[in-house]
């Protein structure tokens, strides 16, 4: 069966400090794979979508960026954090065709 | 813009009662339409989806409606338990990629 493993599970950092959060999906193979955030009490909005190794599209302009280093692993980043980029960030995996996406257990980012 | 407009934003329902989540969507190329249940703290999971070939679709409690022509389509919860109390999502993509989500609904259930 397919897994989607996210860490860490929370995170507390300064404003201006580097960020990297991984992804990585078991069970399935060249998945399609999302960076969503979710504000607090709102919903979720995609960030980052990539059909491929090395393969990224950026969804809406701002301070992170996202790479697909290898098949299942996806990292989020941003080389200097601002007090904006707090919420909750959610991976997620789907396949062409397949019944729906599905979402690793998210990050909880606090930048202080 | 491709937008899903969900409502109400918050619901109070006694246990046994029937809530019921609406949304519409724009774009009517959209044609997977999944519902996500979410618990604080957690990730979404899917809960039930339609595509816009049926008007309905029952997945033990939870039942989708879904009226093409009025571009909406909603969930309804029968026998609502406390243990449904959590935050729900409608969303819209085409195929199942991409979604576009509604902005919530919380859900609370009453003993």
């Amino acid at each position: 069966s397919q897994t989607i493993h996210q860490w860490p599970a929370t995170l507390v950092q300064p404003v201006g400090s580097p960020l990297s959060l991984e992804c990585t999906v078991e069970g399935t193979s060249n998945p399609n794979l999302y960076w969503y955030r979710q504000a607090a009490g709102r919903g979720l909005q995609l960030l980052f979508y990539s059909v491929g190794i090395g393969q990224i599209s950026s969804e809406v302009p701002q301070n992170l960026s996202a790479s697909r280093p290898q098949d299942r692993q996806f990292i989020l980043s941003s080389k200097k954090l601002l007090l904006s980029d707090s919420g909750f960030y959610l991976c997620a995996w789907s396949v062409l065709g397949g019944i729906s996406t599905f979402f690793g257990p998210g990050t909880r980012l606090t930048v202080l | 813009q491709q937008q899903v407009k969900q409502s109400p934003q918050s619901l109070i329902v006694q246990k046994g009662g029937i809530p019921i989540i609406n949304c519409a969507y724009e774009n009517t190329a959209f044609d997977y339409f999944p519902w996500y249940q979410q618990f604080p703290g957690k990730g979404p999971a899917l809960l039930i989806a339609i595509r816009p070939d049926v008007s309905e679709k029952k997945e033990g409690r939870f039942t989708i409606s879904f009226n093409k022509s009025a571009k909406q389509f909603s969930l309804h919860i029968m026998d609502s338990q406390p243990g449904d109390s959590a935050t729900y999502f409608c969303a819209a993509s085409m195929g199942n990629e991409k979604l576009t989500f509604g902005t919530g609904t919380r859900l609370t259930i009453i003993p």
